[in-house]
């Protein structure tokens, strides 16, 4: 099993709608979290992160559920400059480790 | 540009050969990180840096690749006797010891042919 699951996607929408991401992590020591983006042949840039009472920026909202080790990610009123891939981030402390781990990606299009 | 910059930006090289690429960080960050991302993948961990120790490194990382950061500064990665598998987008990324937002430099995709 992988360490950060994500739904697999691709997800096709037309503008405006609203469309949400899932994210299950397995390690239970996971203690910060993140979503990432990253547009085609490009590096990933930091989203927001995730916080536990949750939380929003704009258009986007991010909710933890730690006792399910869960990560959701709501895209309210979609444009088209949404497009991309959405990359849910874990890092999991434990000695010196301190990597992220990135899920496989979800892939979103917004149709006009 | 006070970001992460990688280079080259591109390489192809033979089967068998040794390519190494550069990563020079933000110049506040303490940790370095190096990733690899394959088509349709998200970005797997090689190793991370803190200062110019090496901290962690990933199964992934077979004995065919190395990484340095000698001075703390810029890191290289090497990779020995490549193969076609190698073949990927190979990521930088640094990020303050305290802090938790990586930054992301744009890569170096390598093609082995």
């Amino acid at each position: 099993r992988k360490e950060v699951e994500q739904d697999p996607g691709p997800f096709n929408v037309p503008e405006g709608a609203t469309v949400a991401f899932n994210c299950t992590y397995s390690n239970s020591a996971s203690q910060s979290f993140f979503w990432y983006r990253q547009d085609c042949r490009k590096e990933p840039k930091l989203l927001m992160s995730v916080y536990s009472s949750g939380n929003e920026d704009g258009r986007f909202t991010a909710q933890l559920n730690r006792a399910s080790q869960y990560i959701s990610l709501l895209i309210r009123d979609s444009k088209l400059s949404d497009s991309a891939t959405y990359l849910c981030v874990v890092i999991a402390t434990g000695g010196s480790a301190r990597q992220l781990t990135f899920g496989s990606g979800t892939q979103l299009t917004v149709l006009p | 540009d006070t970001g992460v910059s990688q280079d080259p930006r591109h390489k192809i090289t033979k089967r068998g050969q040794n390519v190494t690429f550069r990563c020079d960080p933000i110049s506040e960050h303490n940790r370095l990180y190096w990733y690899r991302q394959t088509l349709g993948q998200g970005p797997e961990f090689l190793t991370y840096f803190q200062n110019e120790a090496q901290l962690e490194k990933s199964r992934l990382l077979s004995d065919r690749f190395s990484a340095e950061r000698p001075k703390g500064s810029f890191s290289t990665l090497e990779i020995q006797r490549t193969e076609q598998g190698d073949s990927a987008m190979y990521l930088c990324a640094s990020s303050f010891v305290s802090g938790t937002e990586a930054f992301f430099g744009q890569g170096t995709r390598l093609t082995v042919v």
